[in-house]
């Protein structure tokens, strides 16, 4: 049990598609981040939020879209997604930015894009 | 720019025997943290060990201990006495501490244990 959960577990969307995943950690922190996970590439970072402001925004695509409504919730929005958007897609909370601060990860949305 | 390297996509080992996982980074900050994460099928990513630039001691958590060589750049993962649940992919990050934020992962090795 990480105290960081993802839904859906697995998403199928057409390109045209408009679907959100969310993330939800109970663990009291105040810094949360979506990575994206591809098939033999490291782990991307992809946004960083820290009390609900974004602080980092990695260089990603407009039709990805993030929300952080309150310190607890995370989503990210997604339109007009590529094939190439497949992925497993990675949240993560900690207790701040700094470090030594680890990264507590959920689960992961499986995502296929068709 | 900071940059992790794990060389070995794959290794296998025999239950009960110790196991070290290779990690070199690559970074120009004098202070910066290194970790190590599990991830096993399901998906998720397990934090086992961190390790600060500026700690003297070689970090442990149970069976886990990072064998830091600062000199050298390197932050190998030892697991003694594998176990069959410890078959995974293991990946090493680092984070700097300016522009704290981003978490750089390498490419991750595959371990097997075998029976």
């Amino acid at each position: 049990e990480t105290g960081v959960t993802q839904t859906p577990r697995h998403l199928v969307m057409g390109m045209t598609n408009k679907k959100s995943l969310k993330c939800e950690q109970h663990l009291g922190h105040n810094a949360m981040y979506w990575y994206k996970q591809s098939a033999k590439k490291p782990l991307e970072l992809m946004f960083v939020y820290s009390l609900e402001e974004r602080v980092e925004n990695n260089s990603v695509p407009s039709r990805f879209s993030p929300e952080c409504p309150n310190s607890s919730h995370l989503f990210l929005h997604l339109h007009t997604l590529q094939p190439e958007d497949s992925a497993l897609y990675l949240c993560a909370s900690s207790q701040g930015l700094a470090l030594p601060y680890e990264q507590y990860f959920g689960p992961g949305t499986r995502l296929t894009v068709t | 720019a900071q940059k992790i390297t794990q060389t070995q996509p794959g290794m296998f080992v025999q239950e009960k025997e110790a196991v070290t996982l290779d990690c070199t980074y690559d970074t120009s900050d004098q202070s910066y943290g290194l970790f190590w994460y599990k991830q096993p099928s399901s998906g998720e990513m397990i934090f086992l060990i961190y390790q600060g630039s500026y700690d003297e001691q070689n970090a442990t958590e149970g069976r886990y201990s990072l064998n830091f060589q600062k000199a050298r750049k390197s932050a190998n993962l030892v697991i003694s006495a594998s176990q069959l649940g410890d078959s995974a992919m293991y990946f090493c990050a680092m984070r700097e501490h300016e522009g704290a934020q981003k978490l750089v992962f390498g490419q991750g090795t595959r371990l097997t244990i075998n029976p």
